[in-house]
């Protein structure tokens, strides 16, 4: 079974600074894919970043970067340069590859952004 | 491009009734997904379709149920509502099961 942990209560971060969200998960599969997705308050769920458990380098994207140690078994989502907008739940989630393609998501951490 | 659509946005019903909720994937896109989304419990995954077929189902049950269609948009369907029924239910759709899965909107299906 497969299990991701978002412990984090909610961050608070100055607009500009960088902020890290947390992620471990315990899977036993070789081969998965871990996710972060973000929620804004209207609800629907935009993907943001992919890091693949045989990908030699962290994976970016924009202001987001997966800073993905695999031997800890965690997938940190870093933001840069916060923006208001950022402001929004985030969920971490993984898939391991085969027959069974759904996603497992952790709870959450919420995250504001201060002018 | 389309995202993708999921219809109605706002859905409410009373205990016993049944409710089907509508989504249409991405252009291209064969694997659709639904998710429930209920306050406290985070997100569940519910069923999984690709090319017609159901592939996989989390551990709901059989009162949720669904379908493809050969246009590959999906209908959930929900028998014999229950008050705990009243979450947030999420679409995704990928374009194989092996790619990241992009979301719709959301039904809110309130049970009263």
């Amino acid at each position: 079974a497969q299990k991701i942990t978002q412990t984090q209560p909610g961050m608070f971060v100055q607009e500009k600074e960088a902020v890290t969200l947390d992620c471990t998960y315990d899977t036993s599969d070789p081969s998965y894919g871990l996710f972060w997705y973000k929620q804004p308050s209207s609800g629907e769920m935009i993907f943001l970043i992919y890091q693949g458990s045989y990908d030699q380098q962290n994976a970016t994207e924009g202001r987001y970067s997966l800073n993905f140690q695999k031997a800890r078994k965690s997938a940190n989502l870093v933001i840069s340069a916060s923006q208001l907008g950022d402001s929004a739940m985030y969920f971490c989630a993984m898939r391991v590859t085969g027959a069974n393609s759904k996603l497992t998501f952790g709870k959450g951490i919420t995250l504001s952004v201060r002018p | 491009e389309a995202g993708v659509t999921q219809s109605p946005t706002h859905l409410i019903k009373t205990r016993g009734q049944q409710a089907t909720l509508r989504c249409s994937p991405i252009s291209g896109h064969t694997s659709v997904y639904w998710y429930q989304q209920a306050l406290g419990l985070g997100l569940q995954f519910l069923l999984w379709y690709d090319e017609g077929e159901e592939r996989n189902r989390g551990n709901f049950p059989p009162r949720f149920s669904g379908r493809q269609f050969p246009n590959y948009s999906s209908e959930l369907n929900v028998n014999a509502l229950e008050l705990e029924d009243s979450a947030l239910y999420l679409c995704a759709s990928s374009w194989t099961a092996y790619n990241e899965q992009f979301f719709g909107p959301g039904t809110r299906l309130t049970v009263l």
